[in-house]
């Protein structure tokens, strides 16, 4: 059983420049989240699908982010017109959830963005 | 609000002492789920437990032990006889009805010296 995996695992960027991460979930599971965690915090929510509906999204997720998970599986995260405080760690995790019975979140390794 | 407050910043102990984590946990909901976290220096979140808000027994695994106190909001956590493996950040989490997102407190840094 593979966990969750996320690509690239490190990005520089030039300020400016748009990027794009992805995340593939544990195959069963139904729910993907992201999350960003700065150095020495927590990490934060971000926003969740479940299938392929995105059913929160946090104030943190400024206009310049945007989430997708077309055909419930796989997720992309990008970033427009990247700034430098969005240097951070982006952490994708998956969970299952069924009926009214939910699970714990695994997450992936991350993706350390750093912008320049 | 949901708020997770993990008041020591770091912890340094010598192999084989025993140690407890502190979280202490706010939400307004009656049903609600906590959960620890290890992250090793390699970074990746591992999952270690997660507890019910309408469960209050304590729980052993091995090393491991974690203590729910409703009457307190804390559900703090113990290792014995630590290890140096066990060195890592440790999040304590809290989430409620539907199980959507996790609030994390800040963490706590143990390092386990031989």
């Amino acid at each position: 059983d593979t966990g969750v995996s996320q690509d690239p695992r490190h990005k520089i960027t030039k300020r400016g420049q748009n990027v794009t991460f992805r995340c593939d979930p544990i195959s069963e599971h139904n729910r993907l989240y992201w999350y960003r965690q700065t150095l020495g915090q927590g990490p934060e929510f971000l926003t969740y699908f479940q299938n392929e509906a995105q059913l929160e999204k946090s104030r943190l997720l400024s206009d310049r982010f945007s989430a997708e998970r077309p055909k419930g599986s796989f997720s992309t995260l990008e970033i427009q017109r990247t700034e430098q405080g969005d240097s951070a760690m982006y952490l994708c995790a998956s969970s299952l959830a069924s009926g009214r019975s939910y699970y714990e979140q695994y997450f992936g390794p991350g993706t350390r963005l750093t912008v320049t | 609000a949901q708020k997770v407050t993990q008041a020591q910043t770091e912890i340094s102990v010598v192999e084989k002492e025993d140690v407890t984590l502190d979280c202490v946990y706010e939400t307004r909901d009656t049903t609600y789920y906590l959960f620890w976290y290890k992250q090793p220096p390699s970074g990746e979140l591992v999952f270690l437990i997660r507890r019910n808000s309408f469960d209050e027994q304590n729980e052993i695994s091995g090393r491991y032990s974690w203590n729910f106190q409703k009457s307190t909001s804390s559900f703090n956590f113990t290792i014995t006889a630590s290890q140096v493996v066990d060195s890592a950040v440790y999040f304590c989490a809290l989430s409620e009805t539907g199980f959507q997102k996790l609030v994390f407190g800040t963490g706590t840094r143990l390092l386990v010296s031989p």
